[in-house]
């Protein structure tokens, strides 16, 4: 157990829709990055918080938006999901160089 | 910019026998690098890290990388492979602790 728990572990939609991807990090852990790990992509960066504050941005779609509250949980936004859209989202969370990983939400999009 | 090369994406050895999983990187500055294990519905493992000082690094479960500069690598070693080690393994590189690039992974079968 890493100590970065995601919710919810599952997630099906349809194409359109918006979903939320929540995620806490270890305690202690002012870092927290979001990834998407798909067959066809990979695992790709999608960003990083700070302490409350966008640190790094990766291949994130204009669609998704994420933000770290003051209790340093976080939520990825998705919007408008398209078919392709489908894929493992991982949470990890660092307080030094090195991450720790949340178990992921696996989003279908049907 | 920063990249990472993972020669296999499939690797097969016997159990006992050594386990070899590459590793190639471009970094512009000096790299963090790191070695992650994924197993089947779970998410990734830290297996061990590079940041500066000595360029043999161990890290769990018997598994150790070398940070070769001259050669831009940090290959992953295991002297003697047991079946819980087939996995999904991925190398990543980052130049700053903010931002990091995943290889595409390389899968370990590990036949008895």
């Amino acid at each position: 157990d890493s100590g970065v728990t995601q919710t919810p572990k599952h997630l099906i939609t349809a194409t359109g829709q918006r979903v939320t991807l929540r995620c806490s990090p270890r305690s202690g852990d002012l870092s927290v990055y979001w990834y998407q790990q798909s067959l066809d992509q990979g695992l790709q960066f999608l960003i990083q918080y700070y302490n409350g504050e966008e640190r790094a941005k990766g291949n994130i779609l204009e669609r998704f938006s994420a933000q770290q509250f003051p209790d340093l949980h976080s939520e990825l936004n998705l919007s408008s999901l398209e078919l392709g859209d489908s894929a493992l989202y991982f949470c990890a969370s660092s307080a030094d160089v090195g991450q720790f990983f949340g178990p992921g939400t696996r989003l279908t999009v049907l | 910019a920063q990249s990472v090369t993972q020669l296999g994406s499939h690797v097969s050895v016997s159990e006992g026998a050594l386990v070899l999983l590459r590793c190639n990187y471009s970094s512009s500055v000096p790299p963090y690098l790191f070695w992650y294990v994924q197993y089947p519905n779970q998410g990734l493992q830290l297996l061990l890290k590079y940041t500066t000082g000595a360029t043999l690094v161990k890290g769990i479960n018997g598994f150790e990388a070398e940070f070769k500069k001259s050669e831009t690598s940090f290959h992953l070693t295991k002297p003697s492979a047991h079946m819980s080690d087939a996995a999904e393994y991925f190398c990543a590189v980052s130049a700053t602790g903010n931002q990091f690039y995943f290889g595409t992974g390389t899968s370990l079968t590990v036949i008895p």
